[in-house]
């Protein structure tokens, strides 16, 4: 069963527009959460990593972390077309080095 | 950033045929990791490693097999490669499990 949850699949925002990416995990043994961007045609390059409860801001990226629920989410404000990817969220036992990553969520920002 | 590159970039076999993926770092991480990547899924682990001479078994490591000779070399191998296994297939390293993985380029296998 998959244990890293992303919604939604897919998303289409307009240039300038908010863009939300959410993601839960059902292993209660996790600790860390990653968010990844992958642009087509290239490997994954981590864009935010957040362990402790509450709200981190990086630029135009924010992520937030319930770690009761194991829920992050991601929002990227004033969206650019190079924003257009594929963002994964994957989560981490710092014991074992261990990340499951989600499906992803394509994102497609519109001029 | 850390340099993490593999070999080859495209492949492609027959099935039943012996395919073995290279995947080196220079950043003297301890872990490395091999992960496919099909169309609708994310990444799914294959194997990983702590270190030269060690093997954790993934999510997904049915007919592979790896093995970490050195601690910049980490091997993939398919020794009866099917049609599922045509896949993308990364190699990330990392120093330890709380850090950021960094990922190679990727290398594209195709079993007819």
């Amino acid at each position: 069963q998959q244990k890293v949850q992303q919604s939604p699949e897919s998303l289409i925002v307009p240039e300038g527009g908010m863009a939300s990416l959410n993601c839960t995990s059902s292993d209660r043994n996790v600790d860390y959460f990653w968010w990844y961007r992958q642009h087509s045609g290239k490997s994954p390059k981590m864009l935010m990593s957040i362990f402790s409860n509450g709200e981190k801001e990086e630029g135009r990226f924010t992520v937030h972390l319930n770690k009761a629920s194991l829920h992050t989410s991601l929002h990227i404000r004033d969206s650019q077309p190079s924003d257009s990817a594929l963002y994964l969220c994957a989560a981490s036992n710092t014991n074992t080095g261990k990340l499951t990553f989600g499906d992803g969520t394509v994102l497609t920002v519109k001029p | 950033e850390a340099a993490v590159t593999q070999s080859p970039r495209n492949k492609v076999t027959v099935t039943g045929g012996n395919v073995t993926l290279s995947c080196r770092q220079t950043n003297s991480h301890n872990y490395m990791y091999w992960y496919r990547q099909d169309t609708g899924h994310g990444l799914r682990l294959i194997h990983y490693s702590y270190g030269a001479g060690n093997l954790q078994i993934g999510d997904v490591p049915d007919g592979y097999k790896a093995t970490r000779t050195t601690q910049e070399d980490f091997f993939l191998l398919l020794e009866l490669a099917s049609p599922s296994q045509t896949s993308l297939y990364f190699c990330a390293s990392n120093n330890r499990g709380q850090d950021t993985q960094y990922f190679g380029p990727g290398t594209r296998l195709l079993v007819l």
